[in-house]
């Protein structure tokens, strides 16, 4: 099973609203990762958590808050996004020894008004 | 910036095999050739990938030249589901994660 879900499937947020994103897996990988996806653009990876631990952050701005709670789980916080935030959110999980090879979710599509 | 280099698009008939090219000439000892797919509006799907040997699998083979430097993913009998982009990517694990860094890919098109 190489499954990663991703809730809910779309958001429609106001820019003063706090909402999150949620990702899942269920086959032990310890490292998970948080992409966006503009629209006809490729994704570009925003966080990455080896072992419930942020080991990369792309210089994303604060108002995207990523959350580890356990080694399965994996949220993004958003707060007072701007329009331009608009996009498909992806999650991936891969299982932290080579080759690690990236498993992605189905994505979150993002609309912030 | 992406590692690799790939043309915008190419199209191909259905039933015949679908040759995508990638070039990564500046590719390090330890990284490996990741392929995947996006299908509009859905989350990449993993296809194959491969470090100096030639990989099939049940989905494409990988066939990886042997300065490495170049590599061509072959579907083998394409079907109109086959329409996506494809993207190469070269990769290393660093000892916690592995990063991906997606070019534009090229666009296949299969057509009836």
């Amino acid at each position: 099973d190489t499954e990663v879900t991703q809730t809910p499937k779309h958001l429609v947020m106001g820019m003063t609203n706090k909402k999150s994103l949620k990702c899942e897996q269920h086959m032990g990988h310890r490292a998970m990762y948080w992409y966006k996806q503009k629209a006809k653009k490729p994704p570009e990876l925003m966080f990455v958590y080896s072992y419930e631990k942020l080991s990369i952050n792309e210089s994303v701005p604060s108002r995207f808050s990523p959350e580890c709670p356990n080694s399965s789980l994996l949220n993004l916080h958003l707060h007072a996004l701007q329009p331009e935030d608009s996009a498909l959110y992806l999650c991936a999980s891969s299982q932290a020894g080579a080759p690690d090879t990236q498993y992605f979710g189905p994505g979150t599509r993002l609309t912030v008004l | 910036d992406a590692k690799t280099t790939q043309p915008t698009s190419m199209d191909c008939a259905e039933g015949r095999a679908a040759n995508l090219p990638c070039n990564h000439s500046t590719i390090s000892g330890n990284e490996y050739v990741y392929w995947y797919r996006q299908i509009h509006s859905q989350g990449p799907q993993y296809i194959i990938h491969g470090l100096k040997n030639n990989e099939t699998n049940e989905m494409a083979s990988l066939i990886i030249t042997e300065d490495r430097k170049s590599s061509t993913l072959i579907l083998p009998h394409a079907t109109l589901r086959d329409t996506a982009v494809y993207y190469c990517i070269v990769s290393a694990y660093t000892g916690a994660n592995s990063k991906l860094t997606f070019g534009k890919g090229i666009t296949l098109s299969v057509r009836p």
